[in-house]
Order: C-alpha cells, then sequence, then structure tokens
C-alpha cells in the first residue's frame, strides 16, 4: 500500500513569514496527526483528527498554527507568523480509527528550516 | 497526561553485543505501548506494540519487549546487534482510547561493525 504523503521535504523561510505543509493519509485512515519533532526530541502531537473532526489539538499553539482536513482526507497544516523556535520537522501520520488498536503510520515529514 | 522517559540518549555497542533500551511512563490508567525506530535517512517505523496479553511481545528484525506494569517500563531487547540496527529508537505510549501517543526523548544506537 503507498504511505503517508507529504510535501514538502524541505522549506527554508524567515521569521514572521507564512508556511503550509500537506499531507495525504493512506487511503481509507480516519485518523490523521500531525506531529512536531525538533532536533533531539521525540515527535510532540499537535493536533488529531478523526474523519474531519479535531480530536485533540491541545498542545496546538492556536494563534499561530492552524490546521484543517476540510473533507476528511488530505490536511494542511498552516504557521503565521514563523517563529525561530518553530524550526523543526513536522510529521504527518495515519491510522485506521481511533481505538482500533492499529499503530500510526508515517509520512517522512517536512524539515522546516527559520532564518 | 501521560509522559515517556528514555534513559540511555546514546548508545554504542559492538555488533553481537546485546540490547537492552530502556523505558518508563507515567500515566494513571491502561495504556497502549510501542517502540517505533526511524533508519538514517527514513520514516519512522513501528517496531513492535503492545496492546494487551503477553506482556512480552515479539517485534521485526528479533526485537522484543517486555511490559512490566508494576515498574511502569516497556524495555526493548535484542539478543545480538548488527551493525543496521543503527537507528534511532524511541518508545511511545497511548491512552486505551486511542488518544494522545506520546513519545519519549529517542536513544540513538550505533552499532560498530
Amino acid at each position: 500500500e503507498a504511505g503517508v504523503a507529504q510535501s514538502p521535504r524541505y522549506k527554508i523561510i524567515e521569521k514572521r513569514q507564512s508556511v503550509a505543509f500537506w499531507c495525504n493519509p493512506i487511503s481509507g485512515h480516519a485518523t490523521l496527526y500531525w506531529y512536531q519533532q525538533i532536533l533531539g526530541q521525540g515527535p510532540k502531537l499537535l493536533i488529531q483528527f478523526q474523519n474531519n473532526g479535531v480530536v485533540d489539538d491541545s498542545q496546538l499553539p492556536k494563534d499561530r498554527f492552524s490546521a484543517e482536513r476540510l473533507k476528511g482526507v488530505d490536511s494542511t497544516l498552516k504557521i503565521q507568523p514563523a517563529k525561530l523556535e518553530d524550526s523543526a520537522v513536522y510529521l504527518c501520520a495515519s491510522s485506521l480509527r481511533q481505538g482500533s488498536n492499529q499503530p500510526q503510520h508515517f509520512g517522512d515529514g517536512t524539515r522546516l528550516s527559520i532564518l | 497526561a501521560q509522559s515517556v522517559s528514555q534513559h540511555n540518549h546514546h548508545v554504542i555497542l559492538s555488533e553481537a553485543a546485546s540490547l537492552e533500551l530502556g523505558c518508563n511512563y507515567s500515566y494513571g490508567g491502561t495504556v497502549n505501548l510501542f517502540w517505533y525506530v526511524q533508519y538514517p535517512g527514513q520514516h519512522l517505523q513501528l517496531l513492535l506494540k503492545y496492546f494487551s496479553g503477553d506482556p512480552l511481545v515479539k517485534g521485526i528484525k528479533g526485537f522484543e519487549a517486555e511490559f512490566i506494569k508494576s515498574k511502569f517500563s516497556f524495555n526493548l531487547r535484542k539478543p545480538s546487534v548488527q551493525w543496521s540496527d543503527t537507528a534511532e529508537y524511541f518508545c511511545a505510549v497511548e491512552n486505551n482510547a486511542g488518544n494522545m501517543l506520546t513519545f519519549g526523548g529517542g536513544t540513538r544506537l550505533m552499532v560498530k561493525p
């Protein structure tokens, strides 16, 4: 099966600019996740969708980060405006459905560098 | 909220040595436990998982992990490592409703040929 697709792979922007990342989950996966992985740390969950609804966004910095999954398939994560501390790899993952005892499958991530 | 602690940040072993990576978590309820691996230049991949049943779980590539509920631990083991096991290993825990997968800080393993 095709894996989780993310684009772009790399992005370099200046602070205060805006940036958007795109994710297409594995076909048929109802649950989609966005993680932030800062260098030297484990991934941190930002937001979790079940179909097109938000399950958990408690760790999403809502003053600058937003995410949507309008049709319950692919998703975008946006940062506006970016800060230096947002430099990280942004990972998207999907699973069959929440609570299904199915593990998450991860994409390759987008490496974001803020100048 | 749950948290995960991995005791070793960097481990260096010679080929054929035995491996044990520590993982402890804190959470008051029932949990699902995972080990993920990230090989250089690749995405995170599931190594093994525990949801219920036998606390000794076997994963891919000869890895296994043991869930000890009384110690809140889920240590990863392999009896004989290979150079190809060089990677970063992440322990993770989620509540049994499938929410809030929380990762540890990772252990970077280097196996010398």
